[in-house]
């Protein structure tokens, strides 16, 4: 059973630049959530998401970024006009149904702007 | 807003000794889950704690959560260098609409062989 896949793992930008993140959640797993791990801090939540709606997005900054989780396909993060403070490691983690406090992490995608 | 404080922040020991990892909080959670994490990966659980006073048991790992909820501590007997890692907990709001995880500012432990 594969576990939760992020895509690219490594990403850089130029400043403007959009930056698009992937995740696919384990087989099963409807639930997806996004964490933010600065350097020099800890993990940070993000967004939670269902299939097809956005449960809470309380820890997305309010510009620039936004996420969906379509009924087809993967999770996608996207940062439009990305800014150096916005280079980071983002993570996705996806739970199962009726057990959501157990959340599986994904590998990371390491982003950098130049 | 919920904080979870973790000491040490940094430890750096001999392989063979013992080490506990303080997870600490005003707050009361639900549940409280230990992750370690290695460079370039992302955090792995390595346990959940529900109960006020449990205790939980993995190989040398010994998880506690505290009576009232508010803290955790994990336990290393006879540390190997196998155990090195960023250890991070995190604690769990049940029940509600999310089940968004905060995390604690971590532990990086560092066994010498």
């Amino acid at each position: 059973n594969a576990g939760v896949m992020q895509n690219p793992r490594h990403l850089v930008r130029r400043r403007g630049q959009e930056a698009r993140l992937r995740c696919s959640p384990m087989k099963g797993h409807s639930h997806v959530y996004w964490y933010r791990q600065l350097p020099e801090e800890g993990l940070k939540f993000m967004v939670y998401l269902q299939k097809e709606n956005i449960i809470d997005e309380s820890g997305m900054p309010k510009e620039r970024f936004s996420a969906e989780f379509p009924k087809e396909g993967p999770s996608i993060l996207r940062i439009q006009q990305v800014v150096r403070g916005d280079s980071a490691a983002y993570f996705c983690a996806s739970s199962p149904v009726p057990d959501r406090r157990t959340q599986y992490f994904g590998p990371g995608t390491r982003l950098l702007v130049l | 807003t919920q904080l979870l404080e973790q000491s040490p922040q940094f430890l750096s020991i001999q392989e063979g000794e013992n080490l506990t990892v303080y997870c600490n909080s005003s707050s009361v959670f639900s549940s409280l889950q230990w992750y370690r994490q290695e460079p370039g990966e992302g955090p792995v659980l390595l346990v959940t704690v529900v109960t006020g006073g449990e205790v939980k048991k993995l190989k040398r790992l010994t998880f506690q959560f505290g009576d009232a909820r508010k803290d955790s501590s994990l336990h290393i007997t006879a540390a190997q260098p196998g155990d090195t890692g960023l250890y991070l907990c995190a604690g769990e709001n049940y029940g509600g609409a999310t089940n968004k995880l905060i995390f604690g500012t971590g532990t990086l432990l560092a066994v010498q062989p």
